[in-house]
């Protein structure tokens, strides 16, 4: 069974830089077919989707956000990574990594983390 | 690339039918047939319940079934149950030129 975890920094000072890391078990994240994607979700709100990157190395970026964000993959400890540049407490949420399917030309979140709570703040 | 909208709440009793809608764009929902649903209880991460309008992943009861017309995406449960009372989230492939995903802004559905 596939499994995501998250971990990284808990709490980021503003115009800091927030990393998060994403280790994939039960399957290779080298996987044809498959994109790894980053989605957050500010408390009490709804979910935005971050960006994602490709079995092939391929990213594609949320435009909002474009500008400030970097997504990377570790083939050899099979896991992917978040970088968001210049936070602001806007970027205050629950970070969720997640698995797009092959099953489908969209590739649907199929797999989802636990998610983890990063705040921003002095 | 603005959030999809849907209502902020529907209620149902059990064993009735809540219909979900979730409206976008040409751009977005209109354009493709990529919407998918996402069910997160209080805590919880999302799980796939929809994905290209209609078809369900294995193991999702088949109480669960999504539609579109134009630029507005449905989702149905049909024979409402206690456990099927969440948030829900509608999801869209929103461009051919940036391969940009935008999600719903959420609907909380209550089984009284």
């Amino acid at each position: 069974q596939l499994q995501l975890q998250e971990s990284g920094s808990g709490l980021v000072k503003p115009s800091q830089t927030l990393s998060l890391t994403c280790a994939v078990s039960g399957g290779s994240i080298s996987s044809g077919g498959y994109s790894w994607s980053w989605i957050r979700q500010p408390p009490g709100k709804g979910l935005e989707w971050i960006g994602y990157i490709y079995h092939s190395g391929s990213t594609y970026y949320n435009p909002s956000l474009k500008s400030r964000v970097t997504i990377s993959v570790d083939r050899s400890k099979n896991q992917f990574s978040l970088k968001l540049s210049s936070v602001t407490a806007a970027d205050t949420a629950v970070y969720y990594c997640a698995r797009g399917s092959p099953d489908s030309s969209s590739s649907p979140f199929d797999y989802w983390g636990q998610g983890t709570l990063v705040t921003v703040s002095s | 690339q603005s959030a999809l909208t849907q209502p902020r709440s529907v209620s149902g009793s059990p064993g009735q039918s809540v219909t979900i809608s979730c409206t976008g764009t040409s751009s977005d929902v209109g354009g493709y047939n990529y919407v998918s649903w996402y069910q997160q209880h209080p805590g919880k991460a999302p799980k796939l319940m929809i994905y290209d309008v209609s078809k369900r992943p294995s193991g999702v009861p088949d109480r669960f079934s999504g539609s579109k017309s134009g630029n507005t995406a449905s989702l149905t449960i049909s024979g409402l149950q206690a456990e099927d009372e969440a948030d829900y989230y509608c999801c869209s492939y929103a461009g051919s030129y940036t391969f940009s995903y935008v999600f719903g802004t959420g609907t909380k559905v209550t089984v009284l």
